[in-house]
């Protein structure tokens, strides 16, 4: 994998499913793997940055984990609402600071 | 954390014309950053600002498009330069304090090039 690369693309759930989403990056010079949560109109918000193979880290009811060696990290929601609903995005650091996207996974929640 | 704010928030500008988008830290940052996320692609990269010193640019994008100011730890500025419709995105700017550190973003500038 030379780029980040997020899966699926969109994702449209019912209120009170489970759901989760795949990112992948490139395992060399890996620094740090970051999740935000976009809001349309709204500041990217960090839900979790994460550095070790094996880091599982949670937040309220969004948790995440991290494959360092196989370059993959998952993000979970569970019980979905639908304030929940927003583009989810993962970044890659390499051994600088700047941040390569991926190009998101658009997530939105109905009653 | 950092609070970061950018103005303006949206602008439609005419071909050929420039915009300078502003970016204020509620604290002293190490590093600013100014990213650009086009329709359907991922946000990326355009340059480091350094304080008191020329930007550091990705590959594609250079000064003259581009040019970047940041004459304190708190403040930076962007200017797209001589503006065409495929530079309608949104711009953001991002702080951070080094390290493994959260990275901060403002809310981004949306601009629309007719």
């Amino acid at each position: 994998i030379l780029n980040v690369e997020q899966s699926p693309q969109s994702l449209h759930v019912q209120e009170g499913d489970s759901t989760n989403f795949t990112c992948s990056f490139p395992s060399s010079n890996f620094y740090a793997l970051h999740w935000y949560r976009w809001e349309t109109a709204k500041s990217p918000e960090a839900l979790f940055v994460m550095t070790l193979n094996g880091d599982e880290k949670k937040k309220g009811r969004i948790s995440a984990t991290l494959n360092t060696k196989e370059g993959y990290s998952y993000l979970y929601i569970k019980g979905s609402q639908p304030e929940d609903s927003a583009t989810y995005l993962c970044a890659r650091t390499g051994t600088a600071s700047k941040l390569t996207f991926g190009t998101g996974t658009r997530l939105q929640v109905t009653l | 954390s950092a609070v970061i704010s950018q103005k303006p928030s949206r602008d439609i500008c005419q071909r050929g014309t420039s915009l300078t988008i502003q970016c204020q830290v509620d604290s002293q940052v190490t590093m600013m950053f100014w990213y650009r996320q086009q329709p359907g692609q991922s946000l990326t990269l355009i340059a480091t600002a350094n304080q008191g010193s020329e930007a550091t640019y990705e590959s594609g994008f250079v000064i003259d498009k581009f040019p970047i100011s940041r004459p304190n730890l708190t403040f930076s500025t962007l200017t797209v330069s001589n503006m065409s419709p495929e530079d309608s995105s949104i711009y953001l700017c991002s702080a951070h304090t080094g390290g493994r550190e959260t990275q901060y973003f403002g809310p981004g500038t949306r601009l629309l090039v007719l």
